[in-house]
């Protein structure tokens, strides 16, 4: 079956300018994951929704980051007024929380975020 | 809070030597743990999972972890280094809202 898709592959933007990025996960998956890779950071978590429950931003770094998540389904991570040390790979993961699944994550491929 | 500390950001063995990859976490829940491994230019994928039972888990690559709760560690181990094990492998735990917090990660060279 389908895995977890983001696109696009690769952006590459100019300073101050916006971008969204997207992310579609596993069909019926309840949980979906935002998370951050810079070089030498690791994985630095940015925000997580699951079902109807209000979402989990303790993780977005500044107010020029949101994210939605549409008919519990596909997400999109939105920055405002890029800077450029918002360059990184930005990776969507999702999962069935909770049950049998004990919340394996699958995550996508990831976007690639530069900002000039 | 749950936490998740792997300790070393890069570890280097020899090719034929055991790998030990740290991991300690705290966790108010009964905790899930998680190896994952990410392969240069690749997306992260689960190698190896504890939920309940057998505290010695087994996973892909002939890779294995023991969960020691009086501990708290999940150390993910391999008898013997294979050039392609060379990776960044992350640890995670599962908090009590059902996230999932990763450590840092720690970067694996297979030295020849």
């Amino acid at each position: 079956g389908a895995g977890v898709s983001q696109s696009p592959s690769n952006k590459v933007t100019e300073k101050g300018k916006d971008v969204e990025l997207r992310c579609d996960p596993i069909s019926g998956h309840t949980a979906l994951y935002w998370y951050r890779q810079s070089l030498g950071q690791g994985l630095e978590f940015l925000i997580y929704f699951q079902g109807n429950s209000a979402p989990d931003k303790s993780g977005l770094p500044s107010d020029r980051f949101s994210a939605e998540r549409t008919g519990g389904s596909v997400s999109t991570l939105t920055i405002q007024r890029t800077q450029q040390e918002d360059s990184a790979v930005y990776l969507c993961a999702s999962s069935l929380a909770g049950g049998r699944s004990y919340n394996e994550q699958f995550f996508g491929p990831g976007t690639r975020l530069t900002v000039l | 809070a749950q936490s998740v500390t792997q300790l070393g950001s890069h570890v280097s063995v020899s090719e034929g030597a055991l790998v030990l990859l740290r991991c300690n976490y705290s966790s108010s829940v009964p905790p899930y743990l998680f190896w994952y491994v990410q392969y240069p230019n690749q997306g992260l994928q689960l190698l190896l999972k504890y939920t309940t039972g057998a505290t010695l888990v087994k996973g892909i690559n002939g890779f294995e972890a023991e969960f020691k709760k009086s501990e708290t560690s999940f150390h993910l181990t391999k008898p013997s280094a294979h050039m392609s094990d060379a990776a960044e492998y992350f640890c995670a735990v599962r908090a009590r809202d059902d996230k999932i917090i990763f450590g840092k990660g720690t970067r694996l060279h297979i030295l020849p």
